[in-house]
């Protein structure tokens, strides 16, 4: 029973596309984010969504529009897909927000398995 | 931005044997640090957290050691195995709490 599950795994599509990853959690979490990794594992936060609400864009280009319809679902939509855009997309959720100015209890993200876009 | 130019440190291990993957860090404001481990082909896991008031703690064959003066932790595994073969992330976090940020990560390669 996989608590943050990503689709697709795999992402294969031509420069110029627009596609979407899609992201679910059933951890009862409040806070999902979405990080980049590149190929030299070098893992950047992109968006982070407390309760539907965008608390962290960052400086994300704003061909990247996430999307979280419930509190359980954070969607990545991305249009005009260039080739830099090529990385493992994670999602992650966690127990409590940051970036209210209290101090968590826990730093603990709970990642999916990524997804891999790879842009031709 | 991209880590272009960066290669993902390797530290090779031979089994059984203890490892020490370093993370230096430049916030003097950091308050707060987590490790996390990634295997191939999965997503991040954490492992094990520690706050500036303290300078060591221990899980379950790890213990992280933190040192503010020189803004450097480390992650001490013991007794290496074949399963602790992955990349490790240290995390600061500093008093704003406002995101979980990853360093470069070190790669732990486990020798048979």
């Amino acid at each position: 029973d996989t608590a943050v599950s990503q689709t697709p795994k795999y992402l294969v599509t031509q420069m110029g596309n627009d596609k979407s990853i899609k992201c679910e959690q059933n951890l009862g979490h409040d806070t999902m984010y979405w990080y980049k990794q590149d190929s030299k594992k070098f893992l950047k936060i992109m968006f982070s969504y407390n309760n539907k609400e965008l608390i962290i864009n960052e400086t994300v280009p704003n061909r990247f529009s996430p999307k979280s319809p419930d509190k359980a679902h954070l969607n990545l939509h991305i249009n005009s897909l260039e080739l830099g855009d090529s990385a493992v997309y994670f999602c992650a959720s966690s127990q409590e927000p940051f970036g209210t100015g209290r101090i968590p209890d826990t730093g603990e993200l709970f990642f999916g398995e990524g997804s891999r876009l790879t842009v031709l | 931005g991209e880590s272009v130019g960066l290669h993902l440190p390797t530290l090779s291990v031979q089994e059984g044997d203890n490892s020490i993957i370093n993370c230096a860090y430049s916030n003097s404001a950091s308050d707060y640090f987590i490790w996390y481990k990634q295997e191939s082909g999965k997503g991040p896991q954490f492992i094990i957290d520690i706050r500036s008031n303290m300078d060591k703690r221990q899980g379950q064959r790890v213990t992280v050691l933190l040192n503010k003066t020189v803004k450097h932790l480390s992650l001490q595994i013991a007794a290496t195995q074949p399963g602790d073969s992955a990349v490790y992330f240290c995390a600061p976090m500093d008093k704003s709490y406002q995101k979980v940020t990853f360093g470069i990560g070190t790669k732990l390669q486990v020798i048979p």
